[in-house]
């Protein structure tokens, strides 16, 4: 699981001001995620890609915005839409999609300031 | 969408003892279902999965279950250790096959 990083490991921001979220991985894997970790809500999806320039939403997206321009990057920019950011954001990787095991990064935790 | 239910939300065995964790889908046509382990201050990683051609799946002490006419899957750990303790996650392969949705957690505790 060294192959997939993130950074940074904590983030603050003001509230209004939108933030990136770094995710690169060197395990040549095609699909990508980020899930969103609050307590006693287990993961939630907020974006996926599958290919490179292309991504879906996921189940909570309303704030969120992502690019896969790279095959080893995919950032996730929290925006100021997003009324309650403050949560622990994990990405993923697999290697060509969902049914493959999925690799995680150590996470981001973003507080709202 | 696919509803992941998983229960109970916090556990505690005694070292030694088995523990169950059971989860619940509601997509007849999920087939593929995986479980997470995630230590404090760690990241998730897989321990095992199991798709739907087959009922159950063992490796070492862990195992999981599958009906897939009741719709539910289990995990089973047997001789528990200290080091079990994390929190563990199951997993649903949904939405066309794109994606999975995963339970809220269970919390086990293994008391030495």
């Amino acid at each position: 699981d060294g192959g997939i990083t993130q950074s940074p490991k904590y983030l603050f921001r003001k509230e209004g001001q939108n933030v990136t979220l770094s995710c690169e991985q060197n395990l040549n894997h095609d699909a990508m995620y980020w899930y969103r970790q609050d307590p006693g809500q287990g993961l939630r999806l907020i974006y996926y890609s599958q290919i490179v320039n292309d991504f879906q939403k996921g189940d909570i997206a309303e704030g969120y915005s992502v690019s896969r321009e790279k095959k080893e990057s995919f950032p996730l920019t929290v925006t100021s839409a997003q009324k309650n950011p403050t949560a622990f954001y994990l990405c993923a990787s697999s290697i060509s999609g969902a049914r493959d095991t999925q690799y995680f990064g150590p996470g981001t935790r973003l507080t709202v300031l | 969408g696919e509803n992941v239910e998983q229960h109970p939300s916090t556990l505690s065995v005694q070292e030694g003892d088995s523990a169950v964790i059971k989860c619940t889908y509601s997509d007849s046509a999920s087939n593929y279902f995986p479980w997470y382990k995630q230590e404090l201050g760690k990241r998730p990683q897989l321990i095992i999965d199991i798709r739907s051609n087959v009922g159950e799946k063992k490796d070492q002490r862990i195992a999981v279950t599958l009906n897939k006419t009741a719709k539910h899957f289990s995990l089973h750990i047997t001789e528990t250790q200290p080091e079990d303790s994390a929190v563990y996650f199951c997993a649903a392969l949904s939405g066309g096959y794109q994606k999975v949705t995963f339970g809220t957690g269970t919390k086990l505790q293994v008391i030495p």
